[in-house]
């Protein structure tokens, strides 16, 4: 059963676009949302993360959205660039050490 | 990736044959993780240590066995590798300080 749900699969933005990507998780133990960039042949890099007593993070242009009620955070990128391209995966952990990952959203910025 | 090496990088095995793949980190770090990637799953834990010795099983295990006899150095091994067996195996470490810092991987084929 996946722990962390991630949507969409893929997406296709316009350089100059924004980029969402969401999740949902229902384990209330979770503490601490990270999400990871990868680009092909490497290991995923940690991007950005939030704990959930924020509702928001912003670092450059990458933003996390969390809705802590709902049980749901997202990832905006912002100015989408062709360097952005990339897959990105959202992941979630307690404080026991599993850190669970969502299934990825490939990420296509065109020119 | 800085601080931890995979290897190999690509290994083709037959069914039927043990395998071992090796995680080596220069950080010093405590916790050290195995992971799996594949497509429609994202990121599945294999198998972790806390320590020299000390290990655990994560959501994956069935097939596989890990060793850690000193800290820079954690083994993960198929005793009697599958053809669901392949996958790209990540190897990480907690930290720094928060989130895990993954190696570039090792692409494992099993004919």
């Amino acid at each position: 059963q996946q722990q962390v749900k991630q949507s969409p699969q893929s997406l296709i933005v316009q350089k100059g676009g924004i980029s969402i990507i969401n999740c949902a998780y229902e384990n209330t133990a979770f503490d601490y949302f990270p999400w990871y960039q990868q680009f092909p042949g490497k290991g995923p890099a940690l991007l950005i993360a939030i704990r959930p007593d924020v509702s928001e993070k912003k670092e450059g242009r990458f933003t996390i959205s969390f809705n802590k009620s709902a049980k749901q955070f997202s990832l905006h990128i912002m100015d989408s660039q062709p360097g952005d391209s990339a897959t990105y995966f959202c992941a979630a952990k307690t404080g026991a050490n599993n850190l669970f990952f969502g299934t990825g959203t490939r990420l296509t910025v065109i020119p | 990736d800085a601080g931890i090496t995979q290897s190999p990088r690509h290994k083709v095995t037959e069914t039927g044959t043990p395998v071992t793949l090796r995680c080596h980190q220069t950080e010093n770090h405590r916790y050290m993780y195995w992971y799996r990637q594949d497509p429609g799953h994202g990121l599945r834990l294999i198998h972790y240590s806390y320590g020299v010795k000390d290990t655990d099983k994560g959501e994956v295990s069935d097939g596989y066995s890990v060793s850690r006899s000193k800290t820079e150095d954690f083994l993960l091994t198929l005793e009697s590798a599958t053809s669901s067996q392949t996958s790209v195996y990540f190897c990480a470490i907690e930290g720094p300080p928060y989130g895990y810092t993954f190696g570039s991987g090792t692409r494992l084929t099993v004919v």
